[in-house]
């Protein structure tokens, strides 16, 4: 089945800052979101893009399905952006499979 | 309002016994997942239903059992099959257009 991965594992930035969290995966997709998992253990939707680029916000990310990848950008970061960012994604021949990433955990220190 | 429950929130039980965890939806879709989450991991997908009466074995299916008898409803049953069912558990039902909505989980203690 289709392999997903993210990177960096683990991110601590200073308020403010800026950073970019990836998702590769191995597979073509039919989908993909962006969640992000605060520390009381709720999935909070950030976006769902199959493909191209959507912003809310500070956020915002791109996919670019035809080399696998899609990325996560958090600008001017606060501490309420800590906690952990998942990307899950559905293999185009797996329909309605839906698997996650290992996740990458995110520390903003103020 | 429109949403997913779960319960109950917490839950403890003793090593031996099946329990089971609800899931109720009243959004209107159509496809429901179950997901497992160890602390500090990932989520892995335990079960999923497309339809009513249909459901589909995830990734690590063993020692769990679920049905889907009401479009509403996935509830999920922990053996006593499985071998480590200490974990938090994730209720996710998903829009036709493919985005996936969480319930606020069940965090299942085996003691």
């Amino acid at each position: 089945g289709i392999q997903v991965e993210q990177s960096p594992p683990d991110l601590i930035l200073q308020e403010g800052a800026n950073s970019t969290l990836r998702c590769n995966f191995s597979d073509s997709v039919n989908n993909l979101q962006w969640f992000h998992q605060n520390p009381w253990g709720q999935l909070i939707n950030l976006f769902y893009i199959p493909s191209g680029t959507k912003q809310n916000g500070r956020l915002s990310a791109t996919t670019v399905a035809t080399e696998r990848y899609s990325l996560l950008y958090i600008s001017s970061s606060q501490t309420t952006d800590s906690g952990v960012y998942f990307c899950a994604v559905e293999g185009e021949t797996s329909y309605d499979k839906v698997i996650f990433g290992p996740g990458t955990s995110l520390s903003v220190i103020p | 309002d429109g949403g997913i429950t779960q319960s109950p929130k917490y839950l403890f039980r003793k090593e031996g016994q099946n329990v089971t965890l609800s899931c109720e939806q009243n959004l209107n879709h159509d496809a429901m997942y179950w997901y497992r989450q160890d602390p500090g991991q990932g989520l892995r997908l335990i079960y999923y239903s497309q339809i009513v009466n249909d459901f589909q074995k995830g990734d690590i299916a063993e020692g769990y059992s679920v049905s889907r008898e009401k479009k509403e409803s996935f509830p999920l049953t922990v053996t006593s099959a499985q071998k480590n069912p200490t974990a938090f558990y994730l209720c996710a039902s998903r829009r036709v257009t493919g985005e996936l909505f969480f319930g606020e989980g069940s965090r299942l203690t085996v003691l």
